[in-house]
């Protein structure tokens, strides 16, 4: 069966670039997470979906980051004027009833800016 | 603030030996905490996910506790295996809903 896919596998960018992330969840599942994993630390949180709206947003470290899911399925996000600390892996995970059910992971995008 | 903090950060056993991993959090008001095992450059593979209300999931090898009061969980394997070798993350849900906060991470080898 069709897990949680994320695309690209990999992105290298240059600093001040425009990158967009895009995830699709397991077919079915309402709620689509997005995580941040830095080398050597657990994944740390940066948004939440419910449906197409954003329930909660608090982990977005600042307004450079931005994330839709216009059709409740699909998310994509999008970092502008990319910094190298913007580093990181990005995961993408989704759950069939949220908020407090299993969360299943995709492979994540490695972002690598120069 | 939650906080999770998994010890020890590594740990290095010979095949066969049966292990315990350690899970602590600050705040004991979780809905779940769920344990995942991620390969090197992989993304996250869930293992067990125990909700509050419960006091241990099974699956094959993998014994995973949960005492809230206490803020403690812990993850067995039996009979550890090379294959085994990864890192293993716990993570809470808590009382704000919907995100997981995540430990560092336990690096396990397992030695043939």
């Amino acid at each position: 069966g069709a897990g949680v896919s994320q695309t690209p596998s990999n992105k290298v960018t240059e600093k001040g670039k425009y990158v967009e992330l895009r995830c699709d969840p397991i077919s079915g599942h309402t709620a689509l997470y997005w995580y941040r994993q830095s080398l050597g630390q657990g994944p740390e949180f940066l948004i939440y979906f419910q449906g197409t709206g954003a329930a909660d947003d608090s982990g977005l470290p600042n307004d450079r980051f931005f994330a839709v899911r216009p059709e409740g399925s699909v998310s994509t996000l999008k970092i502008q004027r990319t910094e190298r600390g913007d580093s990181a892996v990005y995961l993408c995970a989704s759950s069939l009833r949220p908020p407090f059910n299993e969360q299943f992971f995709g492979p994540g995008t490695r972002l690598t800016v120069l | 603030k939650q906080e999770v903090t998994q010890i020890p950060a590594a740990l290095s056993v010979p095949e066969g030996e049966n292990l315990v991993l350690n899970c602590s959090f600050t705040d004991s008001a979780i809905y779940n905490l769920q344990w995942f095992r991620q390969d090197p450059g992989k993304g996250l593979t869930s293992l067990l996910l125990i909700q509050s209300s419960q006091r241990e999931q099974t699956s094959g090898r993998l014994n995973a506790s949960l005492d809230k009061s206490s803020g403690r969980s812990t993850l067995y394997i039996a009979a550890s295996q090379p294959g085994d070798s990864a890192t293993y993350l716990c993570a809470v849900i808590d009382n704000q809903g919907g995100k997981l906060i995540f430990g560092q991470g336990t690096e396990l080898s397992v030695k043939p």
